[in-house]
């Protein structure tokens, strides 16, 4: 199975700050990494497909990058409806397996 | 708009079987190049892929789980299903059905129906 290992796992931040998520695999994944928000008692939204390609309707202050083993989230300036946890997950082979999540909190 | 609605049991005794159903509305669920998952999450705790299934009947499993997990699919009704057998507390979570299209993380979810083991 390939590990997908998040950091931090909590982030404390402000409203306007840059927020950067990092996503590491434990072997190659390619680009084949997606990137979702959930919020408590919500199912999760999906936020970036294929590492770096936003999907509809999200806004343009996140984004994605990375390629291989190493990926970041990031959110140029947080808003008060960012604050979530972020899960990656890596769809380049089964089993798909998830991050363990990196909650981002009002500091 | 496609809509996925997980329904079942929400007390499941030890050592008996989870059952749950996703329907599919707004959509068909014999589109081509599309999978039907199971993701749980146990309180508190993060995302796990249990499994999916295509249309035709295809399935892959969360090794952890593969010897006690059928994913099905009914074309006829737009269900696909789970079954989980010998459950324990350990089992407790939120099950969550999703769509996902090949080569792209999950892009339609239901609301997620929570599932308590009872010992």
């Amino acid at each position: 199975d390939i590990q997908m290992t998040q950091s931090p796992s909590t982030l404390s931040a402000s409203v306007g700050d840059r927020v950067t998520i990092t996503c590491r695999a434990s072997q190659s994944i390619s680009s084949w990494l997606a990137w979702y928000q959930q919020k408590p008692g919500k199912a999760p939204k999906f936020l970036i497909n294929k590492a770096s390609s936003l999907e509809s309707g999200v806004p343009s202050r996140f984004s994605g990058s990375g390629s291989g083993t190493e990926f970041t989230l990031t959110i140029s300036s947080l808003q008060p409806d960012d604050f979530a946890t972020y899960y990656c997950q890596q769809y380049h082979s089964y089993p798909l397996t998830f991050g363990q999540g990196t909650k981002v909190e009002i500091k | 708009q496609l809509q996925l609605q997980e329904s079942g049991p929400g007390l499941v005794k030890s050592w008996e079987t989870l059952s749950l159903t996703c329907t599919v509305s707004g959509g068909s669920i014999t589109i081509s190049d599309y999978f039907w998952g199971w993701i749980r999450q146990p309180p508190g705790k993060g995302l796990e892929w249990i499994g999916n299934v295509y249309y035709s009947g295809r399935t892959n499993y969360s090794p952890s789980l593969k010897s006690r997990l059928t994913i099905s699919v009914d074309t006829s009704k737009n269900q696909f299903s789970l079954k989980l057998t010998s459950v324990t507390p350990a089992d407790t979570a939120v099950y969550y059905c999703a769509r996902r299209k090949s080569y792209s993380g999950s892009g339609d979810w239901g609301r997620g129906t929570l599932v308590t083991v009872s010992s």
